[in-house]
C-alpha cells in the first residue's frame, strides 16, 4: 500500500534563507511522486512531478526535489524564500498498481517571516 | 484555456439531505476524479473515472456516489448528509495516466 509521511507539520523560515520540506513515501512499486502548493482559499497547483526520469527534478518558482530510492524520499528545496511561498505544502505519491490515484501526505505549513 | 471548473463555489446543506456537486475537465482531459479535504488534512481520494467508467473507488460510504458524462463533465452525489461530510471537495482532471491532475478551486460543503 502507499502512504506518504510528511515530517513537519509546520516549518518557518526567514525571508532569503533556504527552504526544505521533508517527504517520505512507502510504495511497492516504482512510484510516481508530486509536491503540491495551496494558498489559502485556493485550489491546488502542480510544483513538481518525477516519475522516473531524473532523480533531481525542478519545478515551479525555483522550487526542486530530489528523489532517493534508498532512503525512500522526496523532499523539497528552494535555495531562497519568498514572502508569496507561504501557503500549504502536500507531497503525494501515485502507483500504477492503484490506477495512477493519488495518495497525499498530511501537509506541511509554510510560514515565511519578512 | 479554462482550467476544471467546479459549481457551485460554497454550498450550506441541512443534515440528512443530498447534494450534488459538478465538475467540468480542461478540454480534451478524459480522466476525472474527486478528492474530499477536511480543514486541516490532506485530500482523500473518493472517486476516479476514466472515458464514463469508475476505474478506481476509494474508502468512503455507499452515500457516496458519482458519475461522468459523455462530455467528460462529472457529478459527485453525496446522499443523507452528515456534519462529518463538511469539508472542500476538489475535482481534477488530467489528460491521461502520465500526467499529474490538474486541480479545480473545490466545492466548500457546509453541513448544519
Amino acid at each position: 500500500a502507499q502512504s506518504v509521511t510528511q515530517l513537519d507539520s509546520h516549518v518557518s523560515v526567514s525571508e532569503g534563507t533556504p527552504v526544505l520540506l521533508r517527504c517520505n513515501y512507502s510504495s511497492s512499486y516504482s512510484p510516481s511522486l508530486f509536491w503540491y502548493v495551496q494558498h489559502p482559499n485556493k485550489g491546488l497547483q502542480l510544483l513538481l512531478k518525477y516519475t522516473s526520469a531524473a532523480t533531481l527534478v525542478k519545478g515551479i518558482n525555483g522550487f526542486e526535489a530530489e528523489f532517493k530510492k534508498s532512503e525512500t524520499s522526496f523532499h523539497l528545496t528552494k535555495p531562497s524564500a519568498h514572502m508569496s511561498d507561504a501557503a500549504e505544502y502536500f507531497c503525494v505519491v501515485s502507483e500504477r498498481n492503484y490506477g495512477q490515484n493519488f495518495v497525499f501526505g498530511p501537509g506541511t505549513r509554510l510560514s515565511v517571516l519578512p | 484555456d479554462a482550467g476544471v471548473t467546479q459549481s457551485p463555489t460554497h454550498l450550506i446543506k441541512t443534515r440528512g439531505q443530498h447534494v450534488t456537486l459538478r465538475c467540468s475537465p480542461i478540454s480534451g482531459h478524459k480522466s476525472v476524479s474527486w478528492y474530499q479535504q477536511v480543514l486541516g488534512q490532506g485530500p482523500q481520494f473518493i472517486f476516479q473515472y476514466y472515458e464514463k467508467e469508475e476505474r478506481g473507488r476509494g474508502n468512503f460510504p455507499d452515500r457516496f456516489s458519482a458519475r461522468q458524462f459523455p462530455n467528460y463533465s462529472s457529478e459527485l452525489n453525496v446522499n443523507a448528509l452528515l456534519l462529518g461530510d463538511s469539508a472542500l471537495y476538489l475535482c481534477a482532471s488530467r489528460q491521461d495516466t502520465s500526467y499529474g491532475y490538474t486541480f479545480g478551486s473545490g466545492t466548500r460543503l457546509t453541513v448544519v
